[in-house]
């Protein structure tokens, strides 16, 4: 079974702080991707991974950056949390050949104060 | 931007009933479809993939794709109150790599 896994379930930040989410995937998938999820606005991709070091901006990545040195590692970065971005964040990954089908992770409830 | 539309329900059904939930989406160029069911608090799980036209059954599932008509379907027979959750539809985007997500109905299961 793939298994993706995220650092923390809940988060408490203070707005203007740096956050780093991580995300760990141990299927040797190619792709990794970055979501966030609010009530009434469904699921939005913020940045994906296509390979180690690559990375594409997705519908909504102001405010975020990405960094991926690993393959099965995807880090978020909100460079200076802010209220907005208090959310539910989740991350998937996909094989890059096999198939299309994306795998979620736990999720992670991101609250900034 | 390419659209995934469902009716946000909610979609209230009797155990052991036939569930039935609908997708449509905007861009003819998608080819790979699939539904995902999320419980309250938790993250999507996959359920169903489909990539071509017709019927694929899995267990107590059936997708249906139309791309003529750009719609996908999911119906879930002898529905259980476990199965009450928010189901997603996913579509492919353009550059194939990520989805693009419909808002989910929400189904309630009633005993």
């Amino acid at each position: 079974d793939v298994k993706v896994t995220q650092s923390s379930r809940y988060l408490v930040k203070r707005t203007g702080e740096k956050v780093f989410l991580e995300c760990v995937q141990d299927m040797d998938h190619e792709n990794m991707f970055w979501y966030r999820q609010d009530p009434g606005l469904g699921l939005r991709l913020i940045y994906f991974s296509y390979d180690v070091k690559m990375k594409e901006k997705g519908d909504i990545p102001e405010g975020y950056s990405v960094s991926r040195e690993k393959k099965e590692r995807f880090s978020l970065i909100l460079e200076s949390a802010s209220t907005n971005q208090t959310s539910m964040y989740l991350c998937a990954s996909r094989s890059g050949t096999a198939s299309y089908e994306q795998y979620f992770g736990p999720g992670t409830r991101l609250t900034v104060t | 931007q390419k659209e995934v539309e469902q009716n946000s329900g909610p979609l209230s059904v009797p155990e052991g009933a036939i569930a039935s939930l609908n997708c449509t989406y905007s861009d003819r160029g998608s080819q790979s479809f699939f539904w995902y069911r999320q419980y309250s608090g938790k993250s999507p799980e996959l359920i169903m993939s489909i990539y071509s036209n017709g019927d694929k059954e899995d267990g107590r599932f059936t997708a249906q794709l139309n791309k003529a008509s750009q719609y996908v379907s999911l119906l879930i027979r002898d529905s259980q109150p476990s199965d009450s959750a928010t189901y997603l539809c996913a579509v492919t985007m353009n550059s194939g790599y990520a989805l693009n997500f419909g808002k989910g109905t929400s189904l309630l299961v009633t005993p």
